[in-house]
């Protein structure tokens, strides 16, 4: 069965730092591949998403994902964390037909 | 105006009691979704339509239906809510012929029911 991971429940970063986020996924095709961000109190925002070509995807407000077949990964970088990116992170994968199945997130708190 | 909208955001009810929560989508999509969020357990599906006329049961469908009153219309409801039915409830949509064909998602603001 389909099924995604995020390892990491909670994570802290001085702001400033960068920032990886992992997600591991199983799935018997090619996946397509989404990140999505939920800030205190909002729905959930796209922030990216892999469908085929370059491994690298660049989104919104500088993050980047880095699709890795060989390691069933598609974590999540920023370079430099700001106080605003405070949120949970989704993972998710879109299960053909259907709809989307997502990790469990991980939430992500910006130190000063 | 948001293209996907949710009412209400916020409702505390009783046990027991039979609820609806709506949807509604300026975007054109064809398909919609409903996921409940429960903290450490991410999005999970309910209920899912491809169509006016297509209903399909997702992961946790038990306690839950669902009405497609038009393409931009999908209502949940719970017949009789228990307090595990507590829970932050999203409603998504989305197009397979999106300009990239990855059928992407695209949510509402929340509904946040409490059951008593």
């Amino acid at each position: 069965a389909q099924s995604v991971t995020q390892p990491d429940i909670h994570i802290t970063v001085s702001e400033g730092a960068s920032l990886e986020l992992r997600c591991n996924y199983s799935y018997g095709a090619t996946p397509y591949l989404f990140w999505y961000v939920q800030s205190p109190g909002q729905g959930l925002q796209l922030l990216l998403k892999y469908f085929s070509g370059d491994t690298l995807v660049q989104g919104i407000k500088g993050f980047e994902a880095e699709f890795k077949r060989s390691q069933s990964s598609f974590n999540l970088r920023k370079p430099s964390v700001h106080w605003s990116d405070a949120a949970e992170y989704f993972c998710a994968v879109n299960q053909a037909g259907t709809a989307l199945i997502f990790g469990k997130g991980t939430t992500l708190s910006v130190s000063s | 105006d948001a293209d996907v909208t949710q009412t209400p955001r916020n409702r505390i009810t009783k046990t027991g009691k039979r609820i609806m929560l709506e949807c509604s989508q300026t975007k054109g999509h064809d398909r919609m979704y409903w996921y409940r969020q429960d903290p450490g357990l991410g999005l999970r599906l309910i209920y899912y339509s491809f169509d006016v006329k297509d209903i399909n049961k997702g992961e946790i469908s038990d306690g839950y239906s669902v009405s497609r009153q038009a393409q931009a219309k999908f209502s949940l409801s719970l017949e009789s809510a228990i307090p595990n039915q507590t829970a932050l409830y999203f409603c998504a949509t989305s197009d397979p012929r999106d300009r990239l064909g990855t059928d992407t998602q695209y949510f509402g603001p929340g509904t946040r029911l409490t059951v008593l």
